[in-house]
This record gives C-alpha cells, structure tokens and sequence, in this order.
C-alpha cells in the first residue's frame, strides 16, 4: 500500500509569493492533518480536512489556508509569503476505512515539503 | 492548554546501551499517546502508541507505558544500535476523533559504535 505522498519535496521562493503544496494520502484515508516544522518552534498543527471540510485549526494566521478535494487529496496554500514561512511542511493522513476505535488516531506522515523563503 | 515535555537533548550513548527519553503531559481529557521516529531528510514515523492509561506500545525494541497518575510515557530501550540514531518526539492527541497533534520538542539521539 502506498504511504502518504507530497509534492514538491523542495521549494524556493522569494518573499511575498505564494505557495501551493499538494498531498496525497493513504487509499482510503479520508482525514489530513498538516504541520509546520521549524528549528524554533517544532512541530505545530495547521489544520485538518475531513469529507472535504476543515475540522480543526491551529494558531496560524489566514495567510496558511487549505482545501480538501473529493478524492481525499489536499492542498495547503501560504500568500504573501515572510522569511519565517521557511520549514518542513508534513501532511498526515488518518481514518482508513476498516479498523476499530484504536486505529482512528494514528496519524501516518509523508517525507514533507521543504520551503525556503528568499 | 494542553501540552507535551521531552527531556533536554541531545543524548548520546553507546552502542547495546539502556536508553530512556522521559516524556510528561498535559491534557484536559484523556489523550492517546505517542512515539514517532525521524530520521534525516525524512518525515515522521510512528514508533508506537497507547490509547488508555497502563496501555503499553512497544516496537522495534521500544516500549513506553501510558501512566495517567504520572501522565508520563516515557520511551525505552534495553540495547540501542547506531541505526537507532535519529530525532524522537513524543505527541498526543488530546481529542480523540480530531486528528491533531501536539508534538514535544523533540530529542536528537546518537548512538556511538
């Protein structure tokens, strides 16, 4: 079974421009989660698509935005992008269509995005 | 608000020696816990988890046990090897259904040969 995929692996762009970044995840996965990944701040949650609506959002500002399309697939977008955009940017993904209760929280990662902002 | 505490890195050990990375909590509810793994250039692999209190994940050698009156899940190892060198962060997700988690800091392991 393949793991959850995004694409592009590696990004340079100016400040400013904006971004799209695009994941795929497990077959029959319908949650996405995505997170941000810097040396300062760790790992903190951006938001998660389910069904295509978003469930959950963390504590960034309306700059990250996102959307979830039918098949499950997700992108996130990041406008007018600053220098502190610069980070590993992973998507999750979760809820596969058999197992119980235990298996509806694990989250599977894919290699991430890396993102420099000149 | 909820959290997670990993003890400071970097550690570094030598190879067949006994590892611990203590992880605390902090949660409203009653969170699942876990264990995941990143190597360099790659994205985060799950270790283990534990979904209830005195549950205990184990995997590849690892072990961890959810401890609620500690609200501790602290990550072991009888013998590390060098490949086990990589950064561990321990995470919860403190709402079960919401998949959204709140991640340590992370601690950078280094086994010596």
């Amino acid at each position: 079974k393949a793991g959850v995929t995004q694409t592009p692996r590696y990004l340079i762009k100016t400040r400013g421009q904006q971004v799209t970044l695009s994941c795929s995840p497990i077959s029959g996965h319908r949650s996405v989660s995505w997170y941000q990944q810097t040396p300062g701040q760790g790992l903190q949650f951006l938001f998660e698509y389910f069904s295509e609506t978003q469930r959950n959002k963390g504590n960034f500002p309306g700059r990250f935005s996102g959307r979830q399309f039918s098949n499950s697939r997700s992108e996130m977008n990041v406008s007018t992008l600053e220098l502190g955009d610069s980070a590993l940017y992973l998507c999750a993904s979760s809820f596969p269509k058999s197992g119980g209760l235990l298996a509806r929280d694990t989250q599977y990662f894919g290699p991430g995005t890396r993102l420099t902002v000149l | 608000g909820d959290s997670v505490t990993q003890m400071e890195g970097p550690v570094t050990l030598s190879e067949e020696a006994f590892l611990t990375i203590n992880c605390t909590y902090t949660a409203t509810g009653y969170p699942s816990l876990f264990w995941y793994v990143q190597y360099p250039g790659e994205g985060l692999q799950l270790l283990l988890k534990a979904t209830k209190a005195d549950d205990k994940g184990s995997n590849k050698g690892f072990e961890a046990t959810y401890r609620k009156e500690t609200t501790s899940f602290h990550l072991e190892k009888g013998s590390v090897q060098v490949s086990d060198s990589a950064v561990y962060f321990c995470a919860q997700n403190p709402e079960r259904g919401a998949q959204k988690l709140v991640f340590g800091q992370g601690t950078r392991l280094t086994i010596n040969p």
